[in-house]
């Protein structure tokens, strides 16, 4: 579980502020995922990246971004676009897409 | 895309009963299908998965179960204890170039002492 780590645990944001939270992995995972979720509901696809200097939007990607700039580092900045981000935000790694996702501890944010 | 829904919504058990959750699934070439363990607050731990080449598969309390024809797989969690209250998320893994997992929406299980 230590191999992924999000930070920080607690975000609160003012409404129209864009916000960056954090995924760092040592597992040298090729494949790194985000998900957010709400209560009662699944996990939902908003990023994910195959690949150093790739990524793809999932089924949820507006009003997010991310960048994938090192293995071990894949950032998702909430934008002020995103209409409703209050949410538990999960952040993932697999060896290779397709196989066993780990995932971190997640980031709670909140708008005010 | 793939679509997965999950059933049922909450489960409430006598401890040292048997508990059974099911998910079906849209896309017939969905190849892997991983069961996720979430205690409040806490992250998802995957607990066991199968991939389409196998029907069945157990580790210690816990089996999976597969039927591609139906396109549809459940979690048997035998002799339950309290320790195994948590939410239950079943995913499957799409076909193509994505191989995006998508999940199912969760099953609350209680074990009730």
């Amino acid at each position: 579980d230590g191999g992924i780590t999000q930070s920080p645990k607690y975000l609160f944001r003012k409404e129209g502020q864009n916000v960056t939270l954090s995924c760092e992995q040592n597992l040298n995972h090729d494949a790194m995922y985000w998900y957010r979720q709400d209560p009662g509901q699944g996990l939902r696809l908003i990023y994910y990246s195959q690949i150093v200097n790739d990524f793809q939007k999932g089924d949820i990607a507006e009003g997010y971004s991310v960048s994938r700039e090192k293995k071990e580092s894949f950032p998702l900045t909430v934008t002020s676009a995103q209409k409703n981000p209050t949410a538990f935000y999960l952040c993932a790694s697999s060896i290779e897409s397709g196989q066993e996702q780990f995932f971190g501890p997640g980031t709670r944010l909140t708008v005010l | 895309g793939e679509n997965v829904e999950q059933h049922p919504s909450t489960l409430s058990v006598q401890e040292g009963d048997s508990a059974v959750i099911k998910c079906t699934y849209s896309d017939s070439a969905s190849n892997y299908f991983p069961w996720y363990k979430q205690e409040l607050g806490k992250r998802p731990q995957l607990i066991i998965d199968i991939r389409s080449n196998v029907g069945e598969k157990k580790d210690q309390r816990i089996a999976v179960t597969l039927n591609k024809t139906a396109k549809h797989f459940s979690l048997h969690i035998t002799e339950t204890q309290p320790e195994d209250s948590a939410v239950y998320f079943c995913a499957a893994l799409s076909s193509g170039s994505a191989r995006q997992l998508t999940f199912g929406s969760g099953t609350q299980l209680t074990v009730l002492p």
